[in-house]
Order: structure tokens, then C-alpha cells, then sequence
């Protein structure tokens, strides 16, 4: 049983290049959520999608836009890449309820270095 | 004041030992709380849910201080395996607010 995966595990872009996390889960999870986690912080809810078809902005969403392709897929995309955007990325899903649902699977995380 | 804070620390801890660590909140009006464990470069996993009654999971207990706005996780008989970084979880205005964590490690 898979879980939640989230490809890739690492990435370096330049500024302002492109790119799309993307992330799938088998459980049949209604919610997914994208976070970042920077050294000496918690993590930090970015968006979430309660179920498929809604999305909602979590605490740090400038810069980021999501699509929830479908029940199983939650995809991140960042338009232009800045620094401040260097972060691990971890997606997660939960059986159901929003964005205190208490129980979350977490992917393995993407690494990201923009330069 | 962070909603959230924890003791990054490292916690040192000899093996066997009893160690235990604290998290502060700051919205008095949370109501769900929770211990995370995540171990070097890996995905934080749910270790367990704090109660207002407590909660106790093996060599895990769980304690929610509402009067002074803690929660606090004792781990007891530490093994190596429990060396990682721990992470209080707190919900706030609708959303979980993660404290950037506790590492513990234990040593042989």
C-alpha cells in the first residue's frame, strides 16, 4: 500500500522557472493538504481540498496554485519560482473534515532549492 | 509570540531514561491537540492525540494543561529508536498550527 506519494523528492530550479509538485494518494481520502517546512518553523498550510472539486487557501498561499485533478490527485503548481519559495514541500490526506482533521498521512516530501 | 512554541532543544538522553517536553499555546480557545513524531529528512507521522483527560499509549503519555496552556509528552524507558523530532500540534481559528519541534536523542 503506497500511501501518499509526491514526486519529485528533489528539485532545484532558477528564478522564475516553473514548475508542478504533484502528489496521489490511495486511500480514498476525501481531503489533501500542501505544506512547507522551513528550518526553525512549523509546518506551514499552503492549500488544502477538503474533497474533490473544492481548494482553499491555507496560512501562505501567495505564490502557489493547486489543482485537485481528481479524488486521488492534488498537484501544486509554482507559477514563477523565487527564493523565498526554497523550502521541503510535504503533501498529506486525511479520511475526511478540513483543515484541523487530526489525522494526516504525510508523503515523503520534495526538496526544493530555487536559486 | 508564536502561536505555537516549542524547546527545540536537542534533549540528550541516555537510554532507559524518562524524558518529557512541553508545548505552549496561545488561543485559549483550542480545542484539538496533538504529538507528531518526524525522524531526520522523513514525513512527520501522528504519534498520538492529547485528551483533556490525558492520554497514554505504551512508554507514551499525553497531558493537556488548559489553565496554563501546555501540553506535554513523556516518553518513559527511552530506546533509540525514539531519537527524532517531535512536533505539537494545535488547531486555531480553523486551522493546525504546527510548533517547529522538540529533537530528542537518545544515546547508547
Amino acid at each position: 500500500n503506497a500511501g501518499v506519494t509526491q514526486t519529485p523528492k528533489f528539485q532545484v530550479l532558477k528564478t522564475g522557472q516553473s514548475m508542478t509538485l504533484q502528489c496521489a494518494q490511495d486511500m480514498n481520502h476525501n481531503s489533501m493538504y500542501w505544506y512547507r517546512q522551513d528550518p526553525g518553523m512549523g509546518l506551514r498550510l499552503i492549500y488544502y481540498s477538503a474533497s474533490e472539486g473544492t481548494t482553499d487557501k491555507g496560512e501562505v498561499p501567495n505564490g502557489y496554485n493547486v489543482s485537485r485533478l481528481n479524488k486521488r490527485e492534488f498537484s501544486l503548481r509554482l507559477e514563477s519560482a523565487a527564493p523565498s519559495q526554497t523550502s521541503v514541500y510535504f503533501c498529506a490526506s486525511s479520511e475526511a473534515g478540513g483543515p484541523t482533521n487530526e489525522k494526516l498521512f504525510f508523503g515523503s516530501g520534495t526538496q526544493l532549492s530555487v536559486l | 509570540r508564536k502561536e505555537v512554541e516549542q524547546d527545540p532543544g536537542p534533549f540528550n538522553v541516555p537510554e532507559g531514561a524518562t524524558v518529557a517536553f512541553n508545548c505552549t499555546y496561545s488561543n485559549s480557545a483550542s480545542q484539538s491537540f496533538f504529538w507528531y513524531r518526524q525522524d531526520c529528512r522523513k514525513e512527520p507521522k501522528l504519534l498520538m492525540s492529547v485528551y483533556s483527560s490525558g492520554n497514554e499509549d505504551g512508554r507514551f503519555t499525553a497531558q493537556l494543561n488548559r489553565a496554563s496552556q501546555y501540553i506535554s509528552l513523556l516518553i518513559r524507558d527511552s530506546k533509540l529508536s525514539d531519537s527524532a523530532t517531535y512536533l505539537c500540534v494545535v488547531d486555531s481559528n480553523y486551522q493546525l498550527i504546527w510548533g517547529a519541534g522538540t529533537k530528542l536523542i537518545i544515546k547508547p
